[in-house]
């Protein structure tokens, strides 16, 4: 089946540094990626659809300028947090999009914010 | 603007048990509806996608209907095992299809 991966897992950094997350799928290429994040015991909540070759679309209310977000290539999108704030600190999930209506899962990016 | 609830949020139950977990949505127009396991700290497992044109999908001892008349999944959990125990999220496509709204999710504990 699909796999999709992040990298990295886990990380911590201090406020005001930034901090970048991959998303690649790993045997398929993906024209669209999503980008989620799920604060603690809460559901995940879609931030920005990710288009090769074009700019990001965001979700009302997330900051563009504070979440970067990049798709150089069919099989990788990145998210940049920028100036991270402990408020920033949540799990971080990527999904590609495989067909009409299907996405494959990334396994997450817990970030802490210090 | 579609909104996908979820109920119980949370459950307890004894090995051996069958199960239902809710899920309702607001846009009947949906070409699909997914649940999905996560343990904790993980992502997210695709367990069951039901098409709008179907009215339900079995895997194992999972079973989830899908009724879009009433706006309403179920996922039916047969014969419960410790090992079942993560949070269920069912997510419905938002205002395009390739976008997913999420359930609040319910956090399952099945006790040995």
């Amino acid at each position: 089946g699909a796999v999709v991966s992040q990298h990295p897992s886990r990380v911590i950094c201090k406020s005001g540094t930034s901090v970048k997350i991959e998303c690649r799928s790993l045997d398929f290429q993906a024209t669209t990626m999503f980008w989620y994040r799920q604060f603690p015991k809460q559901s995940l909540m879609l931030m920005a659809t990710s288009n090769e070759g074009s700019k990001a679309t965001y979700e009302q209310g997330v900051e563009k300028d504070k979440f970067l977000i990049n798709h150089a290539s069919l099989t990788l999108s990145t998210l940049t947090v920028t100036s991270a704030h402990p408020e920033d600190s949540s799990f971080y999930i990527c999904s590609a999009r495989t067909g009409p209506y299907e996405q494959y899962f990334g396994p997450g990016t817990r970030l802490t914010v210090t | 603007k579609q909104e996908v609830t979820q109920i119980p949020a949370a459950l307890s139950v004894p090995e051996g048990e069958n199960l239902v977990l809710n899920c309702s949505f607001t846009d009947s127009a949906i070409y699909n509806l997914q649940w999905f396991r996560q343990d904790p700290g993980k992502g997210l497992t695709s367990l069951l996608l039901i098409q709008s044109s179907q009215r339900e999908q079995t895997s194992g001892r999972l079973n989830a209907s899908l009724d879009k008349s009433s706006g309403r999944s179920t996922l039916y959990i047969a014969a419960s095992q410790p090992g079942d125990s993560a949070t269920y999220l069912c997510a419905a496509p938002g205002d395009s299809s390739y976008k997913l709204i999420f359930g609040s999710g319910t956090r399952l504990l099945v006790r040995p």
